[in-house]
């Protein structure tokens, strides 16, 4: 099955800046790549997606850029704010089933 | 106007017990899922289900079962619990494969407490 990567674990970083999340997947017929937020005590919600056939997407203050050569994927967050402070969780979908594979978090503090 | 729900939010059990977790979605999606969240926050797949199929993670144990009433309710049976099934269980559902929408819309979360 699939197998996805997520770097790093932990990051912090002063308000204003910009903080950068990877991820690398195996699967090369994975063609959906979604990224969700999850606050303490919350239910995971999606902030931005990209599908295969697009290198980067961008929504306000956040992009994520896909390389499916390399099998990567990236989820920038510019000028970050605390209520950016929360788990990021990065995702690779084969079509089958429509199964999500979730990388293992990235939990963000945003430091004021 | 919950587009997803799940009941109980909590749940304190005792080794050896049978539980169910029930979700129900308004959405009009035609496929759910079941996700494992343990301490460590790792979300993982358990199962995906549609009118048609059922997609079981090999990982996952036959203790687990998912039941499916009809297209809007996906529940989650557990036999004979273990200390190892405590962790939040996920309940989500999307439209299926084919369809250009992928989004995945999560429950709140049932957090199984077995002791």
């Amino acid at each position: 099955g699939e197998n996805v990567e997520q770097h790093p674990s932990t990051l912090s970083v002063q308000e204003g800046d910009s903080a950068v999340i990877k991820c690398t997947y195996s699967d090369s017929a994975s063609n959906y790549f979604p990224w969700y937020k999850q606050e303490l005590g919350k239910r995971p919600q999606l902030i931005i997606d990209i599908r295969s056939n697009v290198g980067e997407k961008k929504d306000q203050r956040i992009a994520v850029t896909l390389n499916k050569t390399a099998k990567h994927f990236s989820l920038h967050i510019t000028e970050t704010q605390p209520e950016d402070s929360a788990v990021y969780f990065c995702a690779a979908s084969p079509v089958i089933g429509n199964q999500f594979y979730f990388g293992t978090g990235t939990s963000l503090t945003v430091i004021p | 106007d919950t587009a997803v729900s799940q009941t109980p939010k909590y749940l304190v059990t005792q080794m050896g017990n049978d539980k169910s977790i029930k979700c129900e979605q308004n959405l009009g999606h035609d496929t759910m899922y079941w996700y494992k969240q343990d301490s460590k926050k790792f979300l993982k797949i358990m199962f995906s289900y549609n009118n048609k199929e059922l997609i079981i993670n090999e990982t996952v144990p036959n203790r687990f079962s998912p039941k499916s009433p009809d297209k809007a309710h996906l529940n989650l049976h557990i036999n004979s619990l273990e200390l190892g099934d405590s962790a939040v269980y996920f309940c989500a559902s999307s439209y299926p494969s084919g369809t250009g929408s992928y989004e995945q819309y999560f429950g709140p979360g049932t957090r199984l407490t077995v002791t």
